[in-house]
């Protein structure tokens, strides 16, 4: 088992442009979690799956911001016409839904740099 | 408003000695809990949970203490060592852990050798 995997790891890109994250959970894990952590706070959440069912979203997620997870595996985070207050580490989470407890497991992020 | 609050920034531990990180929170349908450790540019790696069922967790030279009635739990790190220097997040969440989770704003700990 190889963990969680997030790319790319850095991305600089100057405001307005379009980026794509792509996170690929832990096998088996049918819960999928997308985050975002600013400089001095804990993660805040911004969306999940169950499977490639996209069960809830934050308000902090614009509609610039879009997520999917097709087929149950992978999912990707993209973020349009991006603004410098996007800046932030995005973070991936997966879990395995049980009868009992969920814990969920963080991949290395993905930093993003609007100029 | 922050439902977990985490509210010592930072605290330095000799080497050898006991860590106690504090964690309070407001939302009493909280019923799981979990610590994370973060080092820089890394994402946070799971360290320990415990389900408002219990009182109390332990794993190795980490311990989760939960109060109920106070709204509030502690890491206690023991014996402290200087690879345990990092930021320390608090979550919690509703429903045994299946809804997302709520973090506090961390504490980072160095332990001096």
């Amino acid at each position: 088992d190889t963990g969680v995997s997030q790319n790319p790891r850095h991305k600089i890109t100057k405001r307005g442009q379009n980026v794509t994250f792509r996170c690929d959970p832990i096998s088996e894990h049918n819960r999928l979690y997308w985050y975002r952590q600013t400089l001095g706070q804990g993660p805040e959440f911004l969306t999940y799956f169950q499977n490639e069912a996209q069960l809830e979203k934050s308000r902090l997620l614009s509609d610039r911001f879009s997520a999917e997870r097709p087929k149950g595996s992978f999912s990707t985070l993209e973020i349009q016409r991006t603004e410098q207050g996007d800046s932030a580490m995005y973070l991936c989470a997966s879990s395995f839904l049980n009868s009992f407890t969920d814990t969920q497991y963080f991949g290395p992020g993905t930093r993003l740099t609007v100029l | 408003d922050q439902q977990v609050k985490q509210n010592s920034p930072s605290l330095s531990v000799q080497e050898g000695r006991i860590s106690i990180l504090n964690c309070d929170y407001t939302n009493s349908m909280f019923d799981y809990f979990l610590w994370y450790k973060k080092y820089p540019a890394e994402g946070p790696t799971f360290l320990i949970s415990i389900s408002s069922i219990k009182d109390k967790n332990e794993d190795g030279r980490f311990t989760v203490f939960l109060n109920k009635s106070a709204k509030h739990l502690s890491l206690h790190i023991v014996p402290s060592q200087p690879g345990d220097s990092a930021v320390y997040f608090c979550a919690a969440s509703e429903n045994s852990g299946n809804t997302p989770l709520v973090f506090g704003k961390g504490t980072r700990l160095s332990v001096i050798a």
